[in-house]
């Protein structure tokens, strides 16, 4: 299973709101999660089932979706949000994840 | 809290095999689902495959002919190895558990593997 994340470069300002898009090329249910990537550090999960938040995450961060097309969504960007984001599906095997979106700052 | 820790030769000679463990740590590997995923530099990431604690194994066609993990839960380590390498296969190698909810919420800290000569 394919999955596209749109836009694949973003720039924002503090305190935007930010929706990323993930798409997947066949119905993957809610078997979805979303990472935030630091540089030189592991994937940090924020959302899994395509909307729970992972305990810890701050509620800024939010996710909806179902079936082929998925959206995670930042209020009110904060300086530490400055990162780049996987979605990952688990639907099926091999498990795959989305080529990557790039938050940077305006 | 569960601790994960890759450990393994950073620089590895083209058509050798790749050899890494994962130490855990704060936990038993026992009745979870382990995986090794890797990140080229400046690349997305790619699921290399998992091993649950009963030994068995799913893998990655795009590398299946290539990998074998094996777990060793006396030791709560388990190991990945990728033979005949290349420089593509240079990468950071993380390996990462997957929890109750069945999604990957720990995850190593990653090492950087280089297939050079």
């Amino acid at each position: 299973i394919q999955l596209t994340q749109s836009p694949s470069f973003l720039s924002a300002s503090v305190g935007d709101r930010v929706t990323i898009t993930c798409r997947a090329s066949q119905g993957i249910s809610s078997y979805l999660a979303w990472f935030q990537q630091k540089p030189g550090k592991a994937p940090n999960l924020l959302i899994y089932a395509a909307s729970t938040l992972q305990s810890g995450v701050p509620s800024r961060f939010s996710g909806s979706g179902s079936g082929t097309e998925f959206t995670l969504t930042i209020t009110s960007l904060q300086p530490e949000d400055f990162a780049t984001y996987y979605c990952q599906q688990l639907n099926s095997y091999p498990l795959t994840f989305g080529g990557g979106t790039k938050v940077e700052i305006k | 809290q569960v601790q994960l820790q890759e450990s393994g030769p950073g620089l590895v000679k083209p058509s050798e095999t790749l050899s890494l463990t994962c130490t855990v740590s704060g936990g038993s590997v026992n009745y979870y689902y382990w995986s090794w995923i890797r990140q080229p530099p400046g690349q997305g990431l790619e699921w290399i495959g998992y091993i649950y604690s009963s030994g068995s194994t799913n893998y990655n066609p795009s590398l299946k002919s290539r990998v074998t993990m094996s777990i060793d839960i006396s030791k709560d380590h388990f190991s990945l190895n990728l033979s005949s390498v290349t420089a593509a296969d240079t990468a950071v190698y993380y390996c990462a558990r997957r929890d109750n909810s069945g999604y990957y919420s720990s995850w190593g800290q990653g090492t950087l593997v280089t297939v050079s000569s």
